[in-house]
């Protein structure tokens, strides 16, 4: 079964940091593109940034509101995503969801599998 | 950068009836839109790719359509598992950006 379960969420205060991580199973880990979508209360969905299998070299963008502050990584030995958020703000308060990134190459765009979500909680 | 639209903000229908969903992007995505549910509590589940395709285990009931800028999801018959919030979403290039709409929550009427 192809399976995505996310982790690390929390409360953290403002200027902290967070490490999410996200345990893929049941698919070739190493060759997909994933990302990770985030969702604050009562609304919509945002995209956060995504990773490229490192055999399409491995390089990762990020939406303008997390950039330099979030950084996506990959350990493919421990099939393994992760999020490492720093100098966290209130409005980053959301779901964390992490996805598989579809398509036909080069155009993966669709996210197929999507992990069940952390919570992270930005407060003082 | 490319901006999705959808409407309407919020659909009220009966099972039973059909659900037309509209979705506009501000400029051409060619076919390259996805479509998403998202019940209450739960992770969204990919629906359509590339406009027109059902995922894997989606109903027949559930059709995309559209390129270009205007593109519909459809639900023929609703059944009552398909009251849910519906998104659309495309990827842009430059800059590089994954963009979802607003969303249609279909509700009961």
């Amino acid at each position: 079964e192809v399976q995505l379960v996310e982790s690390g969420g929390g409360l953290v205060k403002p200027g902290g940091s967070l490490r999410l991580s996200c345990a893929a199973s049941g698919f070739t880990f190493s060759n997909a593109w994933m990302s990770w979508v985030r969702q604050a209360p009562g609304k919509g969905l945002e995209w956060v940034g995504r990773i490229k299998s490192k055999t399409d070299g491995g390089t990762t963008d990020y939406a303008a509101p997390v950039k330099g502050r979030f950084t996506i990584s990959r350990d493919d030995s421990k099939n393994t995503l992760y999020l490492q958020m720093n100098s966290l703000k209130t409005e980053d308060t959301a779901v964390y969801y992490c996805t598989t990134v579809d398509g036909l190459p080069p155009y993966y765009y669709y996210m197929d599998v999507w992990g069940k979500g952390t919570t992270v909680t930005v407060s003082s | 950068e490319i901006v999705l639209t959808q409407s309407p903000a919020t659909l009220s229908l009966s099972p039973g009836e059909r659900a037309t969903l509209s979705c506009r992007a501000s400029q051409s995505v060619s076919s390259y839109l996805a479509w998403y549910q998202q019940k209450p509590g739960q992770a969204p589940r990919l629906l359509i790719y590339d406009a027109s395709n059902r995922a894997t285990g989606i109903p027949a009931r559930f059709s995309g359509s559209g390129s270009g800028t205007d593109f519909t999801l459809t639900i023929s018959s609703l059944e009552p598992e398909d009251f849910a919030v519906y998104y659309c979403q495309q990827r842009s290039n430059w800059p590089l950006k994954f963009t979802f709409g607003p969303g249609t929550k279909v509700d009961i009427k």
